[in-house]
């Protein structure tokens, strides 16, 4: 079946450091590749996706690539902010109707 | 643009006890989902609608969850009788119909249910 792996948390950064959250998946077919934000107190929003293999998702300064032959999907981001502390979700999501699943979840906390 | 609305905010009841949920999504997204945050998982889709009819529920718990969506609008997740495990963040997602790859979610700010 389909499932993601994300790093635990939380991750704590201090602010302008270097961000890098771990994703890996396992999946039949092509799936597409999202990572979802959770700001504190908010609902889950999209940050970025990318569809298929070598594609990569950019927003707010974090980037994704879709790297097939290692089957990951690693946010970075070369400089953190204290607004950028929030919960992040790799999910993915197959052909059709298939339904998003989610990864676990990493907490990020960036201090000033 | 008015985003995903749904209420009540928090719940606590005590287990055997009956809830609900409401949500009503973005105006004109015919899809709709129902998924379960439980706290250090990520959201489990219990159910998802397309208009009024159902997609996938494969995850919901029939004996005790139900969830209707009647005229394809706002829609409930109902659960009865709670259990202690059903403790958890309830989110409501909507979407407008398109390719899975360029179909996206918004999400509601949850119900947070705790049952004691």
């Amino acid at each position: 079946g389909n499932s993601v792996t994300q790093m635990e948390g939380p991750v704590t950064l201090s602010e302008e450091a270097f961000l890098t959250i771990n994703c890996t998946y396992t999946a039949t077919g092509y799936p597409s590749l999202f990572w979802y934000v959770q700001y504190p107190g908010e609902g889950l929003q999209l940050l970025l996706k990318a569809t298929k293999a070598d594609d990569k998702g950019s927003n707010k300064g974090f980037e994704a690539t879709y790297r097939k032959e290692t089957t990951s999907f690693h946010l970075e981001k070369g400089s953190v902010q204290v607004s950028d502390s929030a919960v992040y979700f790799c999910a993915l999501r197959n052909t059709g109707f298939q339904k998003l699943v989610f990864g676990t979840g990493t907490r990020l906390l960036v201090s000033p | 643009e008015a985003g995903v609305a749904q209420s009540p905010r928090y719940k606590i009841i005590e287990k055997r006890q009956s809830v609900a949920f409401w949500c009503n999504p973005i105006s004109g997204h015919a899809t709709l989902y129902w998924y379960q945050q439980i706290l250090g998982q990520g959201p489990k889709l219990l159910i998802q609608f397309q208009n009024n009819g159902v997609v996938d529920d494969s995850q919901l718990p029939k004996d005790r969850f139900s969830a209707e969506r009647l005229k394809g609008v706002d829609s409930t997740l109902k659960i009865q009788p709670a259990k202690l495990e059903d403790s958890a963040v309830y989110l409501c997602a909507s979407s407008q119909t398109a390719s899975h790859t360029e179909r996206k979610l918004f999400f509601g700010s949850g119900t947070q249910l705790s049952v004691l």
